[in-house]
């Protein structure tokens, strides 16, 4: 079946680094490709999407382009605050995107300042 | 605003005693789903309903029910709960336009 895997965290990075947040997936046809955040003690909120392959989503200075060839859909920031520190999800759904959304384990992102 | 209601936010209970986690929502969409999160597992579908009387199993349905007597309304059952559906549930609406949205989650304790 559909599967995600990301990058294993706790990842804690310095106020304006840096953030790549890897994602992989495996899954049969063109899924839709989604990165979900989650911020302390509350839900899950879109941050960005990516319905075809080469098409870049983009957020809230987030970045993360669709790649067929090495089914990846890596997250990318350049430069990282506090208040970007929160739980990421990659995650997918079937084609046309109606279909159940198949998540990763997450990736919890620290920022000090 | 789309909006996707559950209740409670917090629960406490005790093995076996029955509970329910509404959700409702405010979007005339069809298809509605539960999740729960768990550390290190990430979010896995419990049951979804692609419409009204229509349900159907997910990934992690075992022991728990789930009703669609209408649209908006997609509770989450629990006949008789225990230690490991100590959890955090989220409920997750589909539409075409919004794609999904989310609620705020249920945090629930089985002691």
């Amino acid at each position: 079946g559909d599967s995600v895997t990301q990058m294993e965290g706790p990842v804690t990075l310095s106020e304006e680094a840096f953030l790549t947040i890897n994602c992989t997936y495996t899954a049969t046809g063109y899924p839709s490709l989604f990165w979900y955040v989650q911020y302390p003690g509350e839900g899950l909120q879109l941050l960005l999407k990516a319905t075809k392959a080469d098409d870049k989503g983009s957020n809230k200075g987030f970045e993360a382009t669709y790649r067929k060839e090495t089914t990846s859909f890596h997250l990318e920031k350049g430069s990282v605050q506090v208040s970007d520190s929160a739980v990421y999800f990659c995650a997918l759904s079937g084609q046309g995107g109606s279909e159940k959304l198949v998540f990763g384990k997450g990736t919890k992102l620290t920022v000090n300042p | 605003e789309a909006q996707v209601t559950q209740n409670p936010r917090y629960l406490i209970t005790v093995t076996g005693k029955k509970l329910t986690v509404t959700c409702s929502q405010n979007m005339n969409h069809e298809y509605m789903s539960w999740y729960r999160q768990d550390p290190g597992l990430g979010l896995r579908q419990i049951y979804y309903s692609m419409n009204v009387e229509v349900t159907d199993k997910g990934d992690v349905p075992e022991g728990y029910k789930v009703s669609r007597k209408e649209k908006r309304n997609f509770p989450l059952i629990l006949e008789s709960p225990s230690p490991n559906q100590t959890s955090l549930y989220f409920c997750a609406v589909f539409g075409s336009s919004y794609g999904y949205t989310f609620g705020s989650g249920t945090r629930l304790t089985v002691v």
